[in-house]
């Protein structure tokens, strides 16, 4: 079985400063996809970006890019130049990539708060 | 192209009822999966369905129990309901099975909130 700790239940910062959210994983597995979540106020779940485990490259979308070191398990989410509509719960996920039949699994969230 | 979207928004019930929540699919996706999200907790695999069959399933009682439709539209139905089972149910589709697409985004919808008196 898998799981996911993220270990920063809040943070807060001023906009336009660039943040780090934290994420680790156990996982016997070696073929796996690792997902980040944001959960606005709103309750919509929203891709933020994703990784192939089998890349080594990190994956970047625009301000937001991750830091995956595989063999320490971690999977951060940097966000740079942050904004007030970036206030959301973060949730870090994993998906085992054999077929696809299992579900994500989720972390227990860190809520992002973005001071004016 | 229309998102997937969820019904009813909010819904209250009492132990012991049963409950049917529902979820339209995101146009051209086959599978559907089922989360719960107790409150402040990420949500949790409840199961999955791909063309009209449970294809996987996560750590839940078998009072939990879902419908797939031809249309790739879902039921998720709860029996025999407990406080415990107060929670944000969300439904999430994509495009798979299949040994890559577990990388396919899920879209999720905007969730039922259910509470349990």
């Amino acid at each position: 079985a898998q799981t996911v700790t993220q270990s920063q239940p809040e943070m807060s910062v001023q906009e336009a400063e660039t943040v780090t959210l934290s994420c680790t994983y156990d996982t016997s597995e070696n073929n796996y996809y690792l997902f980040w979540y944001k959960q606005p106020p709103s309750r919509q779940m929203i891709l933020v970006i994703r990784q192939e485990a089998y890349k080594q490259q990190n994956a970047t979308e625009n301000r937001f890019s991750v830091n995956f070191q595989k063999a320490a398990k971690s999977f951060s989410l940097k966000i740079s130049d942050s904004q007030l509509g970036d206030t959301a719960m973060y949730f870090c996920a994993f998906h085992y990539s054999g077929g696809g039949a299992d579900g994500l699994t989720f972390g227990k969230g860190t809520h992002l708060i973005i001071q004016p | 192209e229309t998102g997937v979207t969820q019904s009813p928004t909010h819904l209250i019930k009492t132990r012991g009822q049963q409950v049917t929540l529902r979820c339209s699919s995101q146009s051209g996706h086959n599978t559907v999966s089922w989360y719960q999200q107790a409150l402040g907790q990420g949500p949790q695999f409840i199961f999955q369905y791909y063309r009209e069959e449970e294809n996987g399933r996560g750590n839940f009682p078998p009072r939990f129990s879902g419908l797939q439709f031809p249309n790739y539209s879902s039921e998720l139905n709860v029996n025999a309901l407990e406080l415990d089972d107060s929670a944000l149910y969300l439904c999430a589709s994509r495009f798979g099975p299949g040994p890559q697409s577990s990388y396919n985004e899920q879209f999720f919808g905007p969730g039922t909130r259910l509470t349990v008196l």
